[in-house]
């Protein structure tokens, strides 16, 4: 069965600082993978999708990135955050035998102080 | 643009009553349509998904949706709330012919009083 991993569960990070969020996905080959933020009140907003490795699309310019260095691996970093770079980050991963299905992590809870 | 419309931010009920959560989208093509709930703290979790065929979709936790393509529309319904039920509910779509990604709505929290 299919499992999707993210860490850490929690973060606080100063203002300025850098990040680095993990995914990582087991079970399934060459997924389509997705970054979303989750802010109060604001829903879930797509930050980044991958359809496969070294394949980044951002859907919102803003001062974060993402990387795909394996086929089941999707990293969201920044080199200094912001403080509106604080909510709950989502990895979701989906294939063609999911049916359009997107399957979600436990969330990153990341705080920016 | 595609979107999708969660009227009710939140939505308070009794336990034992009929659980109500609206979702309207905006495309004249009918989408692909899903409901997801999310507990504190964790991930969405699937409930139910209407892709073709019968328009009365039934889901996990004893929960459906009904797809009414007349008023663009995929409401989540449960006849008898539960405690268990309290948690925050999104509707997302995603447009046929399209590379797949899923547009949500904002959300609404379901809250159950005992």
């Amino acid at each position: 069965s299919q499992t999707i991993h993210q860490w850490p569960a929690t973060l606080v990070q100063p203002v300025g600082s850098p990040l680095s969020l993990e995914c990582t996905v087991e079970g399934t080959s060459n997924p389509n993978l997705y970054w979303y933020r989750q802010a109060a009140g604001r829903g879930l907003q797509l930050l980044f999708y991958s359809v496969g490795i070294g394949q980044i699309s951002s859907e919102v310019p803003q001062n974060l990135s993402a990387s795909r260095p394996q086929d089941r691996q999707f990293i969201l970093s920044s080199k200094k955050l912001l403080l509106s770079d604080s909510g709950f980050y989502l990895c979701a991963w989906a294939n063609g035998a999911s049916g359009r299905i997107q399957f979600f992590g436990p969330g990153t809870r990341l705080t920016v102080l | 643009a595609q979107s999708v419309t969660q009227l009710g931010s939140h939505v308070s009920v009794s336990e034992g009553a009929l659980v109500l959560l609206r979702c309207n989208y905006s495309s004249s093509v009918p989408p692909y349509l899903f409901w997801y709930v999310q507990y504190p703290n964790q991930g969405l979790q699937l409930l139910l998904k209407y892709t073709t065929g019968a328009t009365l979709v039934k889901g996990i936790n004893g929960f459906e949706a009904e797809f009414k393509k007349s008023e663009t529309s995929f409401h989540l319904t449960k006849p008898s709330a539960h405690m268990s039920d309290a948690a925050e509910y999104f509707c997302a779509v995603s447009e046929r012919g399209s590379q797949g990604n899923l547009i949500f709505g904002k959300g609404t929290k379901l809250s159950v009083k005992p």
